[in-house]
């Protein structure tokens, strides 16, 4: 069974660029949760969603946006990139029930320069 | 506030029992994850506690004790590949907030 899958792995762009990132969850999981972690630290949330519906938000600026398909894959778009969104950018999938686990994709790796 | 406190680091040796802390003061509380990443990987759950006490599964084991806002995790007969980030996570409501990772290194 394949597990979460994020694409693209690697990613190099310039400030003021656009970024979508991209995330498969797990067969049957319907939430997708978003994370950004920064080199040294724990992963740190940015957008959660289920049935395509956002449930929840990080402190993030707007800058971050997040959409869920009818597939219940999802998107993670980025505008007007910062040197400080250079993260590995983890994808989570869980499904419902407060004693699941959620399980993690290898992320996406984004460089800013 | 939210806060979740575990070291920064720990050292090791094969063979040996570890115990990594982690406390917490959270808004919520709808139990607590242990993670395990190794660099460069995503994290890899290891453990789940909602109640109070303790959870084995192997090599590794939970505490929890929610009046104290303190979880810890054990790992027993340490291996080299054990070195890695424990990430500590609570869950609220839907959301995983983590503490910033203990580094933990097996040395021979």
């Amino acid at each position: 069974d394949a597990g979460v899958t994020q694409s693209p792995t690697h990613l190099i762009k310039t400030r003021g660029q656009q970024v979508t990132l991209r995330c498969s969850p797990i067969s049957g999981h319907k939430s997708v949760s978003w994370y950004q972690q920064v080199l040294g630290q724990g992963p740190q949330f940015i957008f959660q969603y289920y049935e395509k519906e956002e449930r929840g938000r990080g402190n993030f600026p707007d800058r971050f946006s997040a959409r869920q398909f009818p597939n219940y894959s999802s998107e993670l778009n980025v505008n007007a990139l910062l040197l400080g969104d250079s993260a590995l950018y983890l994808c989570a999938s869980s499904s419902e029930g407060r004693g699941n686990g959620y399980t993690f994709g290898s992320g996406t790796r984004l460089t800013v320069v | 506030g939210q806060n979740i406190d575990q070291p920064t680091e720990m050292t090791a040796t094969e063979g040996a029992i570890v115990q990594i802390n982690c406390t917490y003061q959270t808004s919520g509380f709808n139990g607590l994850f242990w993670y395990q990443q190794h660099a460069g990987e995503a994290p890899t759950f290891l453990s789940y506690n909602v109640l109070d006490g303790l959870e084995e599964k192997g090599r590794f084991s939970s505490f929890l004790s929610r009046s104290k806002g303190y979880s810890y995790l054990l790992l027993k007969e340490l291996q080299m590949k054990d070195s890695a980030s424990y990430l500590c996570a609570v869950r609220e409501d839907s959301t995983l907030t983590f503490g910033k990772g203990t580094m933990l290194l097996v040395s021979p």
